[in-house]
């Protein structure tokens, strides 16, 4: 079975602190999305990452794709209380083409 | 530009009883899925459709059926719903896709689903 596993499942910080989100498998991904879902809503892209070791910026968000591409990681500078929010990881593995998505990192910014 | 609207919003359901939940996008998407989100369990795909007339089965598919008569339309059925299927259901659709290539999907606000 293949999976994808979000790290931290819960996170609760003060607005101003910087914080990082994993999302990680043992499978090799051809790629990988990022989505951020408010509450009551569905949820939206934020980025795709396809190459081993691409770095891509979304002003204070900036998200990594591991070398092996297994793993990815989304940190967030000086946090505000607008990125809170659950965050999701969805990848492709390279052995099907079935998307998988990951549980999902909770964030809480306090103001 | 509506995107993915779905229907209804909530709904509570005695055990047994059925339902349609509607999915419609304005996109001209090939792409149109189901899924259910249960709290620490992520999204899990129900039912997918690749176009117009043709559907398959996700990773969860037992105790729904889906019909994609139209292009724009996505139908989620309950023929007879249980309290395990208590959950909040979105729909999304995305463009085509080369088989390992990954697009966007867009989603719609979801479906909140009480079986009781």
């Amino acid at each position: 079975t293949q999976l994808l596993e979000q790290s931290p499942q819960f996170l609760s910080i003060q607005e101003g602190e910087n914080l990082t989100v994993y999302c990680n498998s043992s499978s090799v991904f051809s790629s990988l999305q990022w989505y951020r879902q408010e509450p009551g809503e569905g949820p939206v892209l934020l980025v795709t990452v396809v190459t081993g070791g691409e770095v891509k910026k979304l002003k204070r968000l900036t998200f990594q794709f591991g070398d092996a591409r297994k793993d990815s990681s989304l940190h967030i500078t000086a946090a505000q209380p607008g990125d809170t929010g659950l965050y999701l990881c969805a990848g492709i593995p390279d052995s099907n083409y079935q998307l998988i998505w990951g549980a999902g990192t909770k964030l809480i910014i306090k103001p | 530009n509506a995107g993915v609207t779905q229907t209804p919003k909530f709904r509570v359901l005695k055990t047994g009883q059925s339902m349609t939940l509607l999915c419609a996008q304005d996109m001209n998407h090939e792409y149109m899925y189901w899924y259910r989100q249960d709290p620490g369990m992520g999204l899990r795909l129900i039912h997918y459709s690749v176009g117009e007339g043709t559907t398959a089965k996700g990773e969860v598919p037992d105790g729904y059926n889906v019909s994609r008569l139209k292009k724009q339309n996505f139908l989620l059925g309950l023929e007879s719903a249980a309290p395990s299927q208590t959950s909040v259901y979105f729909c999304a659709s995305s463009r085509l896709r080369g088989a390992r290539s990954i697009n966007e999907q867009f989603f719609g606000p979801g479906t909140r689903l009480t079986v009781l």
